[in-house]
């Protein structure tokens, strides 16, 4: 069983929005701003697309958003395009020094 | 340019043991963080362990799950990191990444592509 829960699966046709969320608990989503977001494709090593809840490393488009209420986090696509159809995966600390994942969403662009 | 090549994988029998190795290149290997993660086939990531750099005490954190088999250690003088898997299981198969945590508290990093251990008999 997964630290932080995602829902298995997603989906939305192109140019729709999609959200996914993230929950875990007062001791690491729900403790601080330390929440990330990433994308992995087939065969592919993950992609970290949002860092510190909602900030965006350089490169990733501005159609990938997070945002954080209590102790759920949540990762919204803009603008669905086909090459966004990738698992995703939320992760959050523990005092600072355990990290912990979400058992990864599967979005599917219809 | 960042680069983190992972190496060491391979297949292996139930409790046998390996060593992973993570060479890194593009950034102050001295001064960085680094992590392990796992990927067990068709499922979803797994934190390893981390270990700090020297001058941040080079404290080592481990999942519990891992129950001490698997030591993680550097050489800076290599610009490596390493992970000593001993008494390795079925469930140790996995894709195993390396990542270098560009900032405290696990926000901003960079992964290598991973290398893959089997263990099977």
């Amino acid at each position: 069983q997964s630290a932080l829960t995602q829902p298995p699966s997603a989906s939305g046709s192109p140019g729709q929005s999609v959200a996914i969320s993230c929950t875990g608990t007062s001791a690491d989503v729900g403790a601080h701003d330390y929440v990330s977001w990433y994308q992995q494709q087939p065969g592919k090593a993950p992609k970290l697309m949002i860092y510190e809840v909602s900030k965006r490393p350089s490169g990733v488009p501005d159609r990938f958003s997070g945002s954080k209420s209590g102790n759920t986090a949540s990762l919204t696509v803009s603008g669905l395009q086909a090459e966004d159809e990738a698992y995703y995966y939320c992760s959050s600390n523990i005092g600072g020094n355990i990290l912990v994942f979400g058992g990864g969403t599967k979005v599917t662009v219809l | 340019e960042v680069q983190l090549v992972e190496s060491g994988g391979g297949s292996v029998e139930p409790g046998g043991s390996l060593r992973l190795s993570c060479a890194a290149s593009g950034f102050s290997f001295t001064d960085a963080w680094m992590s392990w993660v796992r990927q067990a086939p068709g499922k979803g990531l797994e934190w390893v362990g981390r270990i700090k750099s020297k001058n941040s005490g080079g404290t080592i954190d481990n999942a519990a799950v891992l129950e001490g088999r698997f030591t993680i250690s550097r050489d800076d003088s290599r610009n490596t990191l390493y992970l000593q898997m001993n008494s390795l299981k079925i469930e140790d198969t996995a894709v195993y990444y390396c990542k270098w945590e560009k900032s405290p508290y696990y926000a901003l990093d960079a992964w290598g592509q991973g290398t893959t251990v089997t263990v099977s008999s």
